[in-house]
């Protein structure tokens, strides 16, 4: 059985680099689309960011100056990295990936909670 | 900039019919796929409608979407519903700079 396992810092102080990374368990996809998407503690779901499997990016832009994505498709894995977070940043974080069709997120992580604070 | 918009929240008995609304503004909703998501508490959120009106496998018929382009909306419709289908729902598309956008949530009680 495919799943998705994110792993990362739980807890990153203000104006450092939040980072994360995600990878398929049971299985391998070259070829598939990422997303990221987060939720802030009781609020709802709010876009991050995708890699395309050539590796474009489109980034929020709320999040573009500070986000950035990279793929290893030999590793299906992708990583996350956010700098200069500050409170605003604490949500759960997920991975999205898209197997089969760009728009269609068949397999997604568990969720990490990062929480920003000093 | 385009925006997604959806009820905060829906209740209905179960065996009943429900339509959760996704209203687009700012752009037209016809120009991208939506997609609809279910969200139970404590968990990640799973898909239950892509490209507008596609089931993934395991998702029930009773799941269905489709999209409105005279009102510029989209819905998420569940027939025969049952208490498993209490969670929140969110739908989401992408602008035309093609960046995600998730409407707000709407929380679905089963009375």
């Amino acid at each position: 059985q495919v799943h998705l396992r994110q792993w990362g810092a739980g807890l990153v102080k203000p104006s450092e680099t939040l980072s994360l990374t995600c990878g398929v368990v049971g299985g391998s996809f070259s070829d598939s689309y990422w997303t990221f998407i987060r939720q802030p503690p009781g609020k709802g779901l709010e876009w991050v960011g995708e890699i395309s499997p050539s590796g474009v990016t489109h980034h929020s832009a709320s999040l573009r100056s500070r986000l950035s994505l990279s793929l290893d498709s030999s590793t299906s894995q992708v990583s996350l990295q956010l700098t200069s977070v500050t409170a605003a940043d604490t949500a759960v974080y997920y991975c999205a990936l898209s197997s089969s069709r760009p728009f269609f997120f068949d397999h997604w992580g568990q969720g990490t909670l990062v929480s920003v604070s000093s | 900039n385009f925006k997604l918009t959806q009820p905060h929240s829906v209740s209905e008995s179960p065996g009943k019919t429900v339509t959760i609304s996704c209203s687009g503004s700012g752009g037209n909703i016809a120009s991208n796929y939506v997609q609809w998501f279910q969200q139970r508490p404590g968990s990640a959120p799973t898909t239950v409608i892509y490209e507008d009106n596609e089931r993934p496998s395991g998702v029930p018929a009773r799941f269905s979407g489709s999209i409105d382009t005279s009102s510029n909306s989209a819905s998420l419709t569940i027939s025969g519903l049952k208490a498993e289908d209490e969670a929140d729902y969110y739908c989401q598309s992408y602008d035309n700079d093609n960046l995600g956008v998730f409407g707000g949530g709407t929380k679905l009680t089963v009375l």
